[in-house]
């Protein structure tokens, strides 16, 4: 079966430490991958998205990075935090043409 | 042109009655339009979508209404339970597209009163 593993659940990191987040799916290949970034009470900002490996756009400029190192693998990562990267992250994926989104469990992150 | 409105921001019904979700969009390229159910702490879930080749679907206590010539989509729920209080969000893409970017509404806090 397909799924989306998003960790860790929770983070709490203080400001101008690094960041990495990875998302992973299985039971596909070269699916279209998406980071989000809902923050408290808001609507979802597209961050990032990936077409295949080493494929990365960019959607809003900021201090965020992705890489996809491999087909079913994406990473959010920041070099130095800030306050104002305190939300929800969420990874969502698309097998591929014709077909809806699906979403992970996310990743409340907290700056300090 | 890339942007999805949705209204109101929030909503209160009583049970069993039937809140209806709005959604505007301006990009003619858009012919994907699904609608998400998020709980508190969780990713959004899928929980119907509709393409602009018919004007209305229904999966269970669900209905998505598409207008296309004005360019609008609504969500109805019908006999409305506590269970559906969640935020809803109303989206919309190029379907087909090599990147197919989905564009979200800003969201319904969505309260449903025993």
């Amino acid at each position: 079966s397909q799924t989306i593993h998003q960790w860790p659940a929770t983070l709490v990191q203080p400001v101008g430490s690094p960041l990495s987040l990875e998302c992973t799916v299985e039971g596909t290949s070269n699916p279209n991958l998406y980071w989000y970034r809902q923050a408290a009470g808001r609507g979802l900002q597209l961050l990032f998205y990936s077409v295949g490996i080493g494929q990365i756009s960019s959607e809003v400029p900021q201090n965020l990075s992705a890489s996809r190192p491999q087909d079913r693998q994406f990473i959010l990562s920041s070099k130095k935090l800030l306050l104002s990267d305190s939300g929800f992250y969420l990874c969502a994926w698309r097998p591929g043409q014709n077909y809806g989104y699906t979403f992970g469990s996310g990743t409340r992150l907290t700056v300090v | 042109q890339q942007q999805v409105k949705q209204s109101p921001q929030s909503l209160i019904v009583q049970k069993g009655g039937i809140p209806i979700i709005n959604c505007a969009y301006e990009n003619t390229a858009f012919d994907y339009f699904p609608w998400y159910q998020q709980f508190p702490g969780k990713g959004p879930a899928l929980l119907i979508a509709i393409r602009p080749d018919v004007s209305e679907k229904k999966e269970g206590r669900f209905t998505i209404s598409f207008n296309k010539s004005a360019k609008q989509f609504s969500l109805h729920i019908m006999d409305s339970q506590p269970g559906d209080s969640a935020t809803y969000f109303c989206a919309a893409s190029n379907y087909g597209g090599a990147t197919n970017k989905l564009i979200f509404g800003t969201g319904t806090l969505l309260a449903v009163q025993p």
